[in-house]
């Protein structure tokens, strides 16, 4: 059973810091592209960022670009986000999907339950 | 930057078909997918590849795709398809971009 397990979230400070990760099983998970997709409250879904197989392929969205460090970890099976210079826009629930194909194809066949992030002084 | 635009409501009764569209440029050239959302759940799933069905989505789920329009119908709506739903795509740049649309909140009268 393929599961997603999102850890990292909770109160900060804007300008300050946070390292969200994502723990996958029951796939191989070197196989596949991942990505973070956010949700702010009664919002709609915004992509984040994404990265290939092997890290050859990153991406983020403009509203992040600078700020937010997408990486993984074939070996631990993680995907991570590290967001540096928060703002209170970045308050929003944060989800882990993983991809179809292994460049990525934008095709999320599983999403994790997602890690709340609150950027409030 | 790429966006998909989607009306924010649609409403229908049940037994009645619903159609929501998502449109953008680069429709014609890179595949769309359709994802539902309930209240405190993960997005589904329902269709990729603009009409292709996932297996276990219901039947009454369907996509299409005519320029540079995607529609997503749903035959014979039932109460529990009330749900947000979105679609998403690839941005057209060339660059390594994702993008949803505003997602459309389906109301089942």
């Amino acid at each position: 059973e393929v599961q997603l397990v999102e850890s990292g979230g909770g109160l900060v400070q804007p300008g300050r810091s946070l390292r969200l990760s994502c723990a996958a099983s029951g796939f191989t998970f070197d196989d596949y592209a991942m990505h973070w997709v956010r949700q702010a409250p009664g919002k709609g879904l915004e992509w984040v960022s994404g990265i290939s197989w092997n890290s050859g392929s990153i991406g983020y969205a403009d509203s992040v670009k600078g700020r937010f460090t997408i990486s993984r970890d074939n070996a631990k099976n993680s995907l991570y986000l590290q967001m540096n210079s928060l703002r209170a826009e970045d308050t929003a629930l944060y989800y882990c999907a993983k991809d179809t194909s292994d460049y990525g194809d934008y095709l999320f066949d599983y999403w994790g339950q997602g890690t709340l992030v609150t950027v409030s002084s | 930057s790429y966006e998909l635009t989607q009306p924010p409501s649609v409403s229908v009764s049940p037994g009645q078909t619903a159609r929501i569209t998502c449109s953008g440029d680069a429709l014609p050239k890179q595949y769309a997918y359709w994802y539902q959302q309930k209240p405190g759940q993960a997005p589904v799933l329902v269709i990729y590849k603009d009409s292709e069905r996932p297996s276990g989505i219901p039947e009454r789920f369907s996509g299409s795709s005519s320029g540079t329009t995607v529609t997503l119908t749903i035959s014979g709506v039932q109460a529990e398809d009330e749900a947000d739903y979105y679609c998403q795509s690839a941005d057209s740049s060339g660059t390594y971009k994702g993008v949803f649309g505003g997602g459309t909140k389906l109301t089942v009268l």
